[in-house]
Order: structure tokens, then C-alpha cells, then sequence
């Protein structure tokens, strides 16, 4: 079955640092899609980026930047220098086998001044 | 595009009352997602449809909820009767196909009293 995990419940750091939010899947297809949103306090969800099972490489987007390794089943995200307004939840999720998205539970990063 | 739309923003309602939500996705997807979101149990898949048909409403938590798209561009999620439990954001998904990137709206913020 499908499943994705994000151990991090909450994580606080303060502004410039760097954070790296963990997320680890499980999937018997060897064709399968990654994503990551992004859930201001706002409460929109707003999509950030899609992977497929494929490609491998390392993707960056100004600050943002994704480590996707199948050897780990893992597919990380990392925010350089991190702002105020980074603060929000980072929900990761896998579609699979023409299924619907299953997401995490979701980080909260709290980035202080 | 507009995006995906949904209406209500906000809803308060007494128990045992019908609740109607809409959804318009955005023109040119073929699926339509609804998802729940509480605390408790994170963000739920409730129901999706593809061109019209329902494929998928295991999720859908009991009877008393009924998903239908009757065209293209709409869609509801009807609560009857609503119970205190159901309060939750609920939120609209659409995609060109299933396994590509899903856009949502700015959800429906329920409150049965």
C-alpha cells in the first residue's frame, strides 16, 4: 500500500537558517509521482513541485531545493536561508499506480525573526 | 484561469441542517478531487470523479455525504443531516489527469454547532 510519512511534526528555526523537512514514502510501482505543498497560515494549499520516479536529479528554485533518492525512498526538502515567510505546513505526496494523492501529515515550520 | 472555486468560504450551521458545498474546477481538468481537512486526521481524499463519474469514494465517511459533478464545471458535497463532527475545511482538487499535479481551491471552512 501506499504511504507517505513526514516524521516531523513541528519544527521552529530562526530566520536565515537553513532547514531540511524529511519525507519517506512507500510504493510497490516503479512509476510513481512526488509532490510537495506548501499551507500558508492562510490555509490555501499551494502546489510547489512534481517529480516523477525517473528522474532522480536534484531540483532548485531560488531558495528551495528537493533531494529525491529511491535508494531511501526519500524525498527531501531543503529552504535555504529561511524567512518569516516560509512559515506555514509542507504536506509531501505520492500518486501511484493511477491512484489519487496520499499525503503526509504534514510539517509546521515556524520560522522566527 | 481563475482557478478552482468554491463556495462557501465559511458556513455555520446547525446540527441536522443540510450543508451544500460547490466546487467549479479549473476548464480543461478531467478529474475533480474533494478532500477534509481536521486536525485530527489531516487531509482526507473523500470522493474524486473523472469526465463526471465518480471512480473512487471509499473515503466518503458514511451516508450522510453524497458527492455529485452533474457537468464539467460543477461539482457539490452535500452533508445531510450535518453532525458537530463534520466541522472541517473541505477542499476542492482538480487535475488533467489523475497522477499530475492537483490545484486547490481555497476550501470551505465548516462549522456545525
Amino acid at each position: 500500500a501506499q504511504k507517505v510519512t513526514q516524521a516531523q511534526t513541528e519544527i521552529s528555526v530562526v530566520e536565515k537558517e537553513d532547514v531540511t523537512l524529511d519525507c519517506v514514502y512507500e510504493t510497490r510501482d516503479t512509476t510513481y509521482y512526488l509532490f510537495w505543498y506548501k499551507q500558508p497560515p492562510s490555509g490555501e494549499l499551494v502546489f510547489l513541485i512534481r517529480r516523477n520516479s525517473f528522474d532522480e536529479q536534484n531540483e532548485i528554485s531560488g531558495r528551495y531545493s528537493w533531494n529525491f533518492q529511491k535508494s531511501t525512498s526519500s524525498f527531501n526538502f531543503t529552504i535555504t536561508a529561511s524567512q518569516v515567510v516560509d512559515s506555514a505546513v509542507y504536506f509531501c505526496a505520492l500518486s501511484d499506480d493511477g491512484r489519487a494523492l496520499t499525503f503526509g501529515s504534514g510539517t509546521r515550520l515556524q520560522v522566527q525573526p | 484561469d481563475a482557478g478552482v472555486i468554491q463556495s462557501p468560504r465559511h458556513e455555520v450551521t446547525e446540527m441536522g441542517q443540510e450543508v451544500t458545498l460547490r466546487c467549479k474546477p479549473i476548464s480543461g481538468h478531467d478529474y475533480l478531487f474533494w478532500y477534509r481537512q481536521t486536525m485530527m486526521r489531516g487531509l482526507e481524499l473523500l470522493i474524486y470523479f473523472n469526465n463526471n463519474v465518480p471512480i473512487d469514494d471509499s473515503g466518503m465517511p458514511e451516508d450522510r455525504f453524497s458527492a455529485k459533478m452533474p457537468n464539467a464545471s460543477f461539482s457539490t458535497l452535500k452533508i445531510q443531516p450535518s453532525e458537530p463532527r463534520d466541522s472541517a475545511v473541505y477542499f476542492c482538487a482538480s487535475s488533467r489527469l489523475v497522477e499530475e499535479t492537483q490545484y486547490f481551491g481555497p476550501g470551505t471552512r465548516l462549522l456545525v454547532l
